[in-house]
């Protein structure tokens, strides 16, 4: 089993739209949480580091749920521009990247006119 | 500033021969993280290099592959004897103390190609 797991999608929706990913995690002792983006052919970049309160930046709000060591991402009024790939990351030391990250296989998305 | 760079872009081999990769990472990052991703694949952890302490080698696939830091800065990763299934892109990632190790940031990798 992996360690992380994401739904591949392709999630294809129209701009304005709301859309969730999800990731579950199989290790219980995994203290940090992270969601990065990686667009086509390109690096992948932090886009927000997931809390145990659950968290918002702008347009984007991450929950994470210990008991079923699940994580979401939700994504409101989508644009053009968040069309990317969505990697679930998570890692065994609190409150860092420290030290190695478990990547999901992430999850597509298209955001169409 | 500048970011982490990666030499070569990209690299085109044949079977049975070693290659160099080459990651400078941002100025200062003490931590140093190799990883690589496969297509249609997530990223996977190869080795990981924390200021002075023995790096972590835990997921280098194989004894072909080797990686080494010197001076706490630049580093190399080499794989020896090269297969098909070495083919992916190689990607090198930094952090630092001073932003808490909040996060890596990753170059733009290497592609490497096994004919």
């Amino acid at each position: 089993r992996k360690e992380v797991e994401q739904d591949p999608g392709p999630f294809n929706v129209p701009e304005g739209a709301t859309v969730a990913f999800n990731c579950t995690y199989s290790n219980s002792a995994s203290q940090s949480f992270f969601w990065y983006r990686q667009d086509c052919r390109k690096e992948p970049k932090l886009l927000m580091s997931v809390y145990s309160s659950g968290n918002e930046d702008g347009r984007f709000t991450a929950q994470l749920n210990r008991a079923s060591q699940y994580i979401s991402l939700l994504i409101r009024d989508s644009k053009l521009s968040d069309s990317a790939t969505y990697l679930c990351v998570v890692n065994m030391f609190r409150g860092s990247t420290l030290g190695r990250l478990y990547f999901g296989r992430g999850t597509q998305l298209t955001v169409w006119p | 500033g500048a970011g982490v760079s990666q030499s070569p872009s990209n690299k085109v081999t044949e079977k049975g021969k070693d290659v160099e990769l080459r990651c400078d990472p941002i100025s200062g990052h003490t931590a140093l993280y190799w990883y690589r991703q496969s297509l249609g694949q997530g990223l996977e952890f190869l080795i990981y290099f924390q200021g002075n302490s023995a790096p972590d080698k835990s997921g280098l696939p194989s004894d072909r592959f080797s990686a080494e830091r010197t001076g706490g800065s630049v580093s190399t990763l080499t794989i020896q004897r090269t297969q098909q299934e070495d083919s992916a892109v190689y990607l090198c990632a930094s952090s630092s103390y001073e932003v808490g190790y909040n996060e890596q940031f990753f170059g733009p990798g290497t592609r490497l190609t096994v004919l």
